[in-house]
């Protein structure tokens, strides 16, 4: 059973265009945080979102927190090229350290 | 600046043979630090937990004889791949948590390609 479903898997678009990706679970988490991993580095920590209905925005990225703390999404505004890499979702549970991750998006941006 | 390192970045050895990956966080003090194995293009698969001063944690279906970890002192945790096979070859990365802030935050190494022939 999958504990946190990330959609889209794979996500191809144009510069310039919107995209949004979610994180979806039927667990409460205690927080969740975004990473962005690029091929042969370690993920990139983005945000971590802990109260229910935050949002959080990081210049052309926003992170959303669902009220029930549940779910999440981050949408990206005018994608670029750089923002091509691996996004991931990771959350946790209570406070015994462990995250708990998605699938990952791979998004492709593309000139 | 990098919070989290890992050495090598790269190995490549026969298989049968042993090898030690270093995880060291650089800006605070890791009671507790992750090791995770990620194929590619896939998500990261938390392998075991490693505790400071104590035995580390395992996830279901990691052989903890196989996957040796260390966690000898407040910055440095390591993993031993131990007699090596193919199917051994993955993308090792750690992860530390601070002791203060939002405890359930992880910094993650660059990451560890390991390569067994």
């Amino acid at each position: 059973t999958q504990l946190l479903k990330q959609s889209p898997q794979f996500l191809s678009i144009q510069e310039g265009e919107n995209l949004t990706v979610y994180c979806n679970s039927s667990s409460v988490f205690s927080s969740l945080q975004w990473y962005r991993q690029e091929p042969g580095e370690g993920p990139v920590l983005l945000v971590t979102v802990v109260t229910g209905g935050e949002v959080k925005k990081l210049k052309r990225l926003t992170f959303q927190f669902g009220d029930a703390r549940k779910d999440s999404s981050l949408h990206i505004t005018a994608a670029q090229t750089g923002d091509t890499g691996l996004y991931l979702c990771a959350g946790a549970i209570g406070s015994n350290y462990k995250l708990t991750f998605g699938k990952g998006t791979l998004l492709t941006v593309n000139p | 600046g990098a919070v989290v390192s890992q050495h090598p970045s790269r190995v490549i050895c026969k298989s049968g043979t042993s090898v030690k990956i270093e995880c060291r966080s650089l800006d605070f003090q890791a009671t507790t630090m992750f090791w995770y194995r990620q194929f590619p293009k896939q998500s990261l698969m938390l392998m075991a937990t490693s505790n400071e001063g104590s035995k580390a944690t395992y996830e279901q279906g990691v052989e903890k004889d196989k996957f040796l970890i260390n966690h000898a002192s407040l910055t440095l945790s390591t993993l031993t791949v131990t007699s090596a096979h193919p199917e051994d070859s993955s993308f090792y990365i750690c992860s530390v948590t601070p002791r203060q802030g939002i405890v359930e935050t992880q910094y993650f190494g660059p990451g560890t390609r390991l390569l067994v022939l």
